[in-house]
């Protein structure tokens, strides 16, 4: 089973700046990532896919890079409905998909 | 667009057996397009796949749950299911139903419903 482990567990940001997510795998995922925003009560909803492809409707302040085993979610300028968890999760090697433990963005 | 929407009982006795719709709209599970999965969420153990199911009628399951874990579907309902054998207190969540495809991963999802096992 391939380990998901994302950093930081907490990033604190002010809005208008910018946030860096980073996700490793335990072994090499090639560019079968996606990064999953949840907010409380509510579902994971798709953000990136392919490591770096943006889901329908995903504002352009969202991008993703990365490519084996480490990766990075970048989000350029945060607003306010951003400040969520976000989650990554490999596809390559199946089963099980796993997902990262997670990133608690939070307003600085 | 197709939507997802689980049912099932909200509390499960331990040693009982858990039991979750998943029913779809504006696609049908007959075609290739998704596997149809369930993922669950609990706060000890994240996210976490339990496995899922092919038009064709193919499953695929997490390991770790393979043993207790059956999904099926229902092409005259347009629905598919989840039946986990044994609960624990360990199986209390919030069960997802969502789509996964090659390309995008997981995605459509449900809204959630969260499952407590306890007597």
């Amino acid at each position: 089973e391939i380990v998901m482990t994302q950093s930081p567990v907490t990033l604190s940001v002010s809005p208008g700046e910018r946030a860096t997510l980073s996700c490793r795998a335990s072994q090499s995922v090639r560019r079968n990532l996606a990064w999953y925003q949840q907010k409380p009560g509510q579902a994971p909803r798709l953000l990136i896919y392919g490591a770096s492809t943006r889901a329908t409707g995903i504002p352009a302040r969202f991008s993703g890079s990365g490519s084996g085993t480490e990766f990075t979610l970048t989000i350029s300028s945060l607003q306010s409905e951003d400040f969520a968890l976000y989650y990554c999760q490999q596809y390559n090697n199946w089963p099980p998909y796993t997902f990262g433990q997670g990133t608690k963005l939070e307003i600085k | 667009q197709v939507q997802l929407q689980e049912s099932g009982p909200g509390l499960v006795k331990p040693s009982q057996t858990l039991s979750l719709t998943c029913t779809v709209s504006g696609g049908s599970i007959s075609t290739g397009a998704y596997y149809w999965s369930w993922i669950r969420q609990s706060p000890g153990k994240g996210l976490e796949w339990i496995g899922h199911i092919y038009y064709s009628g193919n499953t695929y399951y997490n390991p770790s749950l393979k043993s207790r874990v059956l999904i099926s579907g229902d092409t005259s309902k347009n629905l598919f299911s989840l039946k986990v054998n044994s609960v624990t207190a360990a199986d209390t969540a919030v069960y997802y139903c969502a789509g996964w495809a090659e390309t995008t991963s997981f995605d459509p999802w449900g809204q959630g419903t969260l499952v407590t096992v306890s007597s």
